[in-house]
C-alpha cells in the first residue's frame, strides 16, 4: 500500500465551480503538507503549504488537514480554464530530511 | 527573484552511456531535493543534499548520483543508463528541510 494516495480523478467541472482535491496517508510521521499545481511539461508549482493540522486559505485556494483521519483536501473556488492541470498532494516529516512523498496527481479540466 | 534553473531542458541519450543535469537553486536556499517522475510510478525522491553533504537517499541504484557545491548548486549524474531511465527528473530548492520547496521546470531525458 502506498503511504500517500490521492483521489485519481480525472475530474471535470464547469467554469465556477468548486473543486474538492483529496488525499490520505498512513504515515503518522507526517507533519507538513503541500499542494502543487503541474502544468503538462511543466514543472511543480507550490501553492500552499500547512504545517499540522488546520486550515489555511490563500485567495480561492484552501487547504485542510486532518491528522486524526490522515486526510488532506485543497479547495478551488470559482474554479477558472486557467485550473486546469494536474494537482499534487505532497507531505514530509522531520525524520526524513528533505524528502516528500508524493500521491500520484489529479488531473483536473475545468471547462468554460 | 530568480526561481530554479534545470539544464539543459531536453536530452536525448543511448543506452549505456552516462549524463549529468545541472540544478541551480533560489539564492539562499541550501537544501537541494532530487526526483524522477515518470507515468507509471509518480514523483520518485532521488536524494537531498544541504551544505554540500548528501543527507537522504531514495530507493535507486548506485548509477544515480549527485553532488553539490559550495555555491549549493547541484549536480546528478546517471551512469550507464537504461531505457528505464527515460523520464522527468526535477530539482527543489528550500532553505532548509521541511520548509517550502519550489521545483525547476525538469530536465527530459529520453534514452534511446
Amino acid at each position: 500500500q502506498k503511504e500517500v494516495e490521492q483521489d485519481p480523478g480525472p475530474l471535470s467541472v464547469p467554469e465556477g465551480a468548486i473543486v474538492s482535491l483529496n488525499c490520505t496517508y498512513s504515515n503518522s510521521a507526517f507533519q507538513y503538507f503541500m499542494w502543487y499545481r503541474q502544468y503538462s511539461r511543466k514543472g511543480p508549482e507550490l501553492l500552499m503549504y500547512t504545517y499540522s493540522s488546520g486550515n489555511k486559505e490563500d485567495g480561492r485556494f484552501t487547504a485542510q488537514v486532518d491528522k486524526s483521519s490522515k486526510y488532506i483536501s485543497l479547495f478551488i473556488r470559482d474554479s477558472q480554464p486557467s485550473d486546469s492541470a494536474t494537482y499534487l498532494c505532497a507531505m514530509s516529516s522531520n525524520t526524513n530530511a528533505g524528502k516528500s512523498t508524493f500521491g500520484d496527481g489529479t488531473t483536473l479540466t475545468v471547462k468554460p | 527573484k530568480a526561481g530554479v534553473t534545470q539544464t539543459p531542458r531536453y536530452l536525448i541519450k543511448t543506452r549505456g552511456q552516462q549524463v549529468t543535469l545541472s540544478c541551480s537553486p533560489i539564492s539562499g536556499h541550501r537544501s537541494v531535493s532530487w526526483y524522477q517522475q515518470t507515468p507509471g510510478q509518480g514523483l520518485q525522491f532521488l536524494f537531498e543534499y544541504f551544505s554540500e553533504t548528501q543527507r537522504n537517499k531514495g530507493n535507486f541504484p548506485g548509477r544515480f548520483s549527485g553532488r553539490q557545491f559550495s555555491n549549493s548548486r547541484s549536480e546528478m549524474n546517471v551512469s550507464t543508463l537504461e531505457l528505464g531511465d527515460s523520464a522527468l527528473y526535477l530539482c527543489a530548492s528550500s532553505w532548509t528541510s521541511n520548509t517550502e520547496a519550489f521545483f525547476g521546470q525538469g530536465t527530459r531525458l529520453t534514452v534511446v
